[in-house]
């Protein structure tokens, strides 16, 4: 079983809200991602990091922001928050390139 | 621009059936591919990973193989059962290190 948790599992949260939805892994693993899944369509990558203090936007345009001040750690923040923001977050790790994906059990935001 | 595919979107089975689940990608340089399981409202479960100088890798009823030069990989389940039910996502990593997802296909084993 993959040792990577995401906090809080489910989270309905009122517009205009700060919210950061956090993601740990214990595996040691250097590259974390942030994917936005909306119901029944597809993944797409909206942060990576390759470290400590190396993040990245990814394919999909996101107001989110993440930081990475600890390998294990990788929060992702929504400063104000809006009903277009309503979808799954789900966060990955990996150890160097193109190796086995470890994802955790996502987190299910809903802004009302 | 690497892109995934899966058809079909949605399959419906027996119990007992074998079945093959398809994944097409567009750029046939791929660094690995990535096999998962997602049951609704939860994260990814890893299934199997191919390495790009693999042709095949099996993990009990389940064996994936991949073959670069058509653009394909499948997915074969073996003796499926209910609890197979589930969606399965194939992903590819493109040159930058990234996992680009296919829209998965819906898995429905009937008892």
């Amino acid at each position: 079983e993959a040792d990577i948790y995401q906090t809080p599992r489910y989270l309905v949260i009122g517009t205009g809200k700060k919210i950061t939805l956090e993601c740990s892994q214990t595996m040691g693993h250097d590259k974390m991602y942030w994917y936005q899944q909306d119901p029944g369509m597809e993944l797409h990558l909206i942060h990576y990091s390759y470290g400590v203090n190396s993040t990245e936007k990814g394919d999909l345009s996101s107001e989110s922001t993440v930081s990475r001040i600890r390998t294990e750690h990788f929060p992702l923040t929504l400063e104000s928050a809006r009903p277009s923001h309503t979808s799954q977050y789900l966060c990955a790790s990996t150890r160097g390139g193109f190796t086995e994906a470890f994802f955790g059990q996502g987190t299910r935001l809903t802004v009302v | 621009k690497q892109e995934v595919t899966q058809i079909p979107a949605a399959l419906s089975v027996p119990e007992g059936e074998n079945l093959v689940l398809n994944c097409s990608f567009t750029d046939s340089a791929i660094y690995n591919l990535q096999w998962f399981r997602q049951d609704p409202g939860k994260g990814l479960t890893s299934l199997l990973l191919i390495q790009s100088s693999q042709r095949e890798q099996t993990s009990g009823r389940l064996n994936a193989s991949l073959d670069k030069s058509s653009g394909r990989s499948t997915l074969y389940i073996a003796a499926s059962q209910p609890g197979d039910s589930a969606t399965y996502l194939c992903a590819a990593y493109n040159q930058g290190g990234k996992l680009i997802f296919g829209q998965g296909t819906e898995l429905s084993v009937k008892p």
